[in-house]
């Protein structure tokens, strides 16, 4: 079974700061992560994969993630929140088919 | 645009009816998923059909069903309908049917049912 966690429901930052939202997983086996993106009233957009490749992946928008498997963990970063990047994210596990979503993250950026 | 159609885009509809959402994927895509999305909830993976057959099920009641066409497009039907099937139902597709294929989602169908 495999199972993931996101640690805050709601992050609030300033415009300009940097931006962490944190995930943490479980998985019997080696799993590919991914980091999706909910605007208000519209699909989901993926970020970033992590796919047992480099563990730094570089997504769009300037987000990226690192794969901990010591800590079980794929956070979300980017060095300077935008106002438009103010949405619902999503962290997700997937193995052979199953994926299973995070609760979401709920980022508010302030001006 | 992700290239995933879903019609309708809103549905309102009264308990103990019956709705049929429809998914039409990227162009070359063979695998569909649905979801559903609801505030209690949140995003629960349904079932995936890959090139027509079902591959994958997960959190789906007995009353829906799914199936996917010769022409790679996917209808999910919802039968019985209670209000708490009331919630925002997302078809999605990928290339290939493995857990490394990106997936991409389409902008989703509203149910409320009253």
């Amino acid at each position: 079974a495999q199972s993931v966690t996101q640690l805050d429901s709601h992050v609030s930052v300033s415009e300009g700061t940097p931006v962490l939202l944190r995930c943490n997983y479980s998985s019997s086996y080696s799993p590919s992560l991914f980091w999706y993106v909910q605007h208000p009233n519209k699909g989901l957009q993926l970020l970033l994969k992590y796919t047992s490749a480099a563990t730094l992946v570089k997504g769009i928008n300037g987000f990226e993630a690192e794969f901990k498997k010591s800590e079980t963990s794929f956070h979300l970063t980017k060095p300077s929140a935008h106002m438009s990047d103010a949405a619902e994210y999503f962290c997700v596990v997937s193995r052979a088919g199953d994926m299973r979503f995070g609760a979401g993250t709920r980022l508010t950026v302030k001006p | 645009d992700s290239g995933v159609t879903q019609t309708p885009k809103h549905l309102i509809t009264a308990t103990g009816q019956r709705v049929t959402l429809r998914c039409s994927p990227r162009s070359g895509d063979l695998s569909v998923y649905w979801y559903q999305q609801s505030l209690d909830q949140g995003l629960q993976f349904l079932i995936q059909y890959y090139n027509g057959e079902e591959r994958a099920k997960g959190n789906i009641l007995e009353r829906f069903s799914a199936q996917q066409f010769p022409d790679l497009h996917s209808e999910l039907n919802l039968s019985s309908l209670e209000l708490g099937d009331s919630a925002l139902y997302f078809c999605a597709s990928s290339v290939g049917a493995t857990s490394g294929n990106t997936i991409y989602f389409g902008e989703g169908s509203w149910l409320t049912v009253v």
